[in-house]
């Protein structure tokens, strides 16, 4: 079962503009992280938010944590066509099963 | 390489036949995901192992779907009697638990799958 869901479910943009996707959950998390994932590819890492932080940055991306809403949100910066790829958020409870989301999937149009 | 590897990257088999799969996690992690994913949707987790031990089971895995990992190192997932359901990628993750860890303990290292079709 889905933990996660991403809203939008897709989203189409320009090079240089900010993609923002949510991400809201059912359950007390531990942690929330967003994964990316190339076509057929495995996931890779982005940034890890506690549940007790409420924004995060690296490099382009900024991530903002609401707990209270149980929602989350991952803001890309100036996009580049290579950004071109699906993301998830991800989250675990008090212990070490991690369970993701739907998806965003991003298209960035240089 | 030392990041996680499956083996093989592609399966075509027949329905009711068995198939087995291989992760190779990175070398000194000592937890072991398996997650199934289909077109379009996000990994829905199967199982891990926190060393050699078997932790947790989703029931997604039916009784023909087992895991082992023996040594504490590679792991395998087999399917018997495959189904056309089955068709799915099948993704393998990593992560180092410390008693003490910090964040980088958190994060999962993942393969890049191994892509099942069955007909």
């Amino acid at each position: 079962s889905q933990q996660g869901e991403e809203d939008p479910q897709a989203l189409s943009i320009q090079e240089g503009e900010n993609a923002t996707m949510n991400c809201s959950y059912k359950t007390s998390i531990n942690n929330l992280q967003w994964y990316r994932q190339n076509s057929g590819r495995g996931l890779v890492h982005l940034i890890l938010i506690r549940s007790n932080e409420r924004e995060k940055h690296s490099g382009r991306l900024r991530v903002t944590l609401d707990t209270s809403k149980k929602s989350s949100s991952l803001l890309i910066t100036a996009s580049r066509a290579a950004d071109t790829a699906s993301y998830f958020c991800a989250t675990d409870r008090l212990g070490p099963k991690v369970t993701f989301g739907t998806g965003t999937k991003l298209q960035v149009i240089p | 390489d030392t990041g996680v590897s499956q083996d093989p990257r592609h399966k075509i088999t027949k329905r009711g036949q068995n198939v087995t799969f291989r992760c190779d996690p990175i070398s000194e992690h000592n937890r072991l995901y398996w997650y199934r994913q289909t077109l379009g949707q996000g990994p829905e987790f199967l199982t891990y192992f926190q060393n050699e031990a078997q932790l947790e089971k989703s029931r997604l895995l039916s009784d023909r779907f087992s895991a082992e990992r023996p040594k504490g190192s590679f792991s395998t997932l087999e399917i018997q009697r495959t189904e056309q359901g089955d068709s799915a990628m099948y993704l393998c993750a990593s992560s180092l638990a410390r008693v003490a860890g910090g964040e980088d303990d958190e994060k999962l290292f993942f393969g890049s799958g191994t892509q099942l079709s069955v007909l």
